[in-house]
């Protein structure tokens, strides 16, 4: 099992430009989280997914954030314009069903500069 | 919607004292309570969880014991090692997503 795939798992980039970050959850689950952590607000759940379809999104933090969901094993985020507030690390995390244990990626540490 | 408030924020102990993480939750519809662990620079990792129909469980040098009533649960971890210092955070759910607390920064000195 080679676990939820994040990438990349670093990005810097100037703010103004669309950054897309990419999850692979573990083949087999349901459901998807995209969480954002930072120091001052913690882990933050963004919006998740059950089987590839958008149940709540009342976590993302503006309209410059979008998530899709294409196919059962690739999910996106991006965020477009980016701003140096979005720095942070952004995990992706998948479970059998919601209420099931959750397994995280290694993440993506976002600089915005 | 849930609520899940986590204390102490910093917790020092020596190694092969026990250390105690306190958790609240306000949704008594939540019936899951999973506690991970994240190490600097890495990822949560699930270490125990439990669910409403038992109040207590352990693995090792953890458990995790739940009180429905006052809709609080805890981790205990015994004998506690230098290894064991990380960020620890506790979550509780329903039928919907993971809420997590703010995380308890423990630190084992030799």
């Amino acid at each position: 099992d080679a676990g939820v795939i994040q990438s990349p798992r670093h990005e810097v980039t100037e703010m103004g430009q669309e950054v897309t970050l990419r999850c692979k959850p573990i083949s087999g689950h349901n459901s998807l989280f995209w969480y954002r952590q930072t120091m001052m607000r913690g882990l933050e759940l963004l919006i998740y997914f059950n089987n590839n379809v958008p149940i709540d999104d009342s976590g993302m933090p503006e309209d410059r954030f979008s998530a899709k969901m294409p196919n059962a094993s690739f999910s996106t985020l991006k965020i477009q314009p980016s701003e140096p507030r979005d720095s942070a690390v952004y995990f992706c995390a998948s479970s059998l069903v919601v209420n099931q244990p959750q397994h995280f990626g290694d993440g993506t540490r976002l600089s915005i500069l | 919607g849930e609520n899940v408030e986590q204390h102490p924020s910093t917790l020092s102990v020596q190694e092969g004292d026990s250390a105690v993480i306190k958790c609240t939750y306000s949704d008594s519809a939540s019936n899951y309570f999973p506690w991970y662990k994240q190490e600097l620079g890495k990822r949560p990792q699930l270490i125990i969880d439990i669910r409403s129909n038992v109040g207590e469980k352990k693995d090792q040098r953890i458990a995790v014991t739940l009180n429905k009533t006052a809709k609080h649960f805890s981790l205990h971890i015994t004998e506690t090692q230098p290894e064991d210092s990380a960020v620890y955070f506790c979550a509780g759910s329903g039928f919907q997503k993971l809420v997590f607390g703010t995380g308890t920064r423990l630190l084992v000195s030799p």
